[in-house]
């Protein structure tokens, strides 16, 4: 079963724009990880975060994570086509190292 | 570094017929999982591997097992093949002990049932 949903489900977008995608889940959490999935492939590991902390950076990428609401937001700026994918988050629980996945939001950026 | 690696990238089998599927983990990782991601769902945990005895498994039938090996690599086996298999098979790696819980992906096998 899935642990939560990612929202949107799709997102159409300029170059240049932000993006922003949002993940629910259900259960208390040790950290919440974003990947990036192009066309079917491989995941691509993009960001984690941990269950004590608020926010966190990586190059364009911007994580939010708020334990209270149980929820957690991806935000890329400037985005570029090539960042046309699907993203996914994933959380572990406690005493478990097995990720449960969302259902994934579908990003397409026109240039 | 080479990253995760599987094998083989496609794989078509007929219903009733029994598949292996192979993963190499990081360099580094000790651990790996398994993963089942059916078309336009997110990925579904199937069982994870340490120290070559299966540690944690998700709700997947007895179809599903697995090995992992003393170099750390894993063999993914499904017997009794359904229709509803057909899927992208998933390996991941992690480091069991001062790893920080990141996962790294393989690019997965795609299984077609027929």
């Amino acid at each position: 079963s899935q642990q939560g949903e990612e929202d949107p489900q799709a997102l159409s977008i300029q170059e240049g724009e932000n993006a922003t995608m949002n993940c629910s889940y259900k259960t208390s959490i040790n950290n919440l990880q974003w990947y990036r999935q192009n066309s079917g492939r491989g995941l691509v590991h993009l960001i984690l975060i941990r269950s004590n902390e608020r926010e966190k950076h990586s190059g364009r990428l911007r994580v939010t994570l708020d334990t209270s609401k149980k929820s957690s937001s991806l935000l890329i700026t400037a985005s570029r086509a090539a960042d046309t994918a699907s993203y996914f988050c994933a959380t572990d629980a406690w005493n478990t190292d097995k990720l449960i996945f969302g259902t994934g939001t579908r990003l397409q950026v026109f240039p | 570094d080479a990253g995760v690696t599987q094998s083989p990238t496609h794989l078509i089998k007929t219903r009733g017929q029994q598949v292996t599927l192979r993963c190499s983990p990081k360099s580094g990782h000790d651990t790996v999982s398994w993963y089942q991601q059916a078309l336009g769902q997110g990925p579904q945990f199937i069982f994870q591997y340490y120290e070559e005895e299966e540690r944690q498994r998700g709700n997947f039938p007895d179809r599903f097992s697995g090995h992992q090996f003393p170099n750390y690599s894993s063999e993914l086996n499904v017997n009794a093949l359904l229709l509803g298999d057909s899927a992208l098979y998933l390996c991941a790696s992690s480091a069991y002990s001062g790893g920080n819980g990141e996962q790294y992906f393989g690019p997965g096998t795609r299984l077609t049932v027929t």
